[in-house]
């Protein structure tokens, strides 16, 4: 079993809709918990970065982690087609060894 | 401010050649980290490197080394290229060797072993 578990996806929803994209780990140790974009053939991008359990929002963008059941989710507001992507979580313990889930693949319909 | 910058984008290597790829992190920052992206095996973690000393390493074999310098700058060599060896290689870079820090990706080095 991975460390880090994500849906592949596709996720295809319509333009303007909430998208809704999840994580499951199994490495108690994991304190800081990175989200990532991916647009085809490039390198990923930094979009929200949290630490601990709670709820952290950027613009469109509100990522929760729940330490608990270690459990990781972001959520993408009135999506738009330039948000389709891929999008990777990538949680990580005190040191800087991020640990990728398989990322899922997000389509948003004009 | 820029951002992290890898040489070359592209790369076509044949099977048994050694090759050796570049990474300039962000201005200040300290720490570089090496993935490599596989369609089968996702992102896998290769090593850090934090001030010129390898900190962490992932588990790859012996064949895949790197080395950082004193400004920051940071080279991965991949000797004895097999064919599996074809992927995105990225390097992140952050300000410290941990902690409540942020890292940021380079665009990669796509590699492709004939």
């Amino acid at each position: 079993q991975k460390e880090v578990e994500q849906d592949p996806g596709p996720l295809s929803v319509p333009e303007g809709a909430i998208v809704s994209l999840n994580c499951t780990y199994s490495n108690s140790a994991f304190q800081y918990f990175m989200w990532y974009r991916q647009y085809s053939r490039k390198g990923p991008e930094l979009l929200m970065y949290t630490y601990s359990s709670g709820n952290k929002e950027d613009g469109r963008f509100t990522a929760q982690v729940d330490k608990s059941s270690k459990y990781i989710s972001l959520f993408i507001r009135d999506s738009q087609p330039s948000d389709s992507a891929t999008y990777l979580c990538a949680p990580r313990a005190a040191g800087n060894k991020l640990t990728f889930g398989g990322g899922t693949r997000v389509l948003v319909k004009p | 401010k820029a951002g992290v910058t890898q040489t070359p984008r592209y790369l076509i290597k044949t099977r048994g050649q050694q090759v050796t790829l570049s990474c300039s992190p962000i201005s200040g920052h300290r720490s570089v980290s090496w993935y490599q992206q596989t369609p089968g095996q996702g992102l896998q973690f290769l090593f850090e490197y934090f001030s010129e000393t390898q900190r962490n390493k992932g588990n790859f074999p012996g064949r895949f080394s790197g080395r950082q310098f004193s400004n920051s700058r940071s080279e991965m060599n991949v000797s004895t290229l097999e064919l599996g060896d074809s992927a995105l290689y990225l390097c992140a870079s952050s300000l410290e060797a941990g902690g409540p820090n942020e890292q940021f990706f380079g665009p990669g080095t796509r590699l492709t072993v004939l």
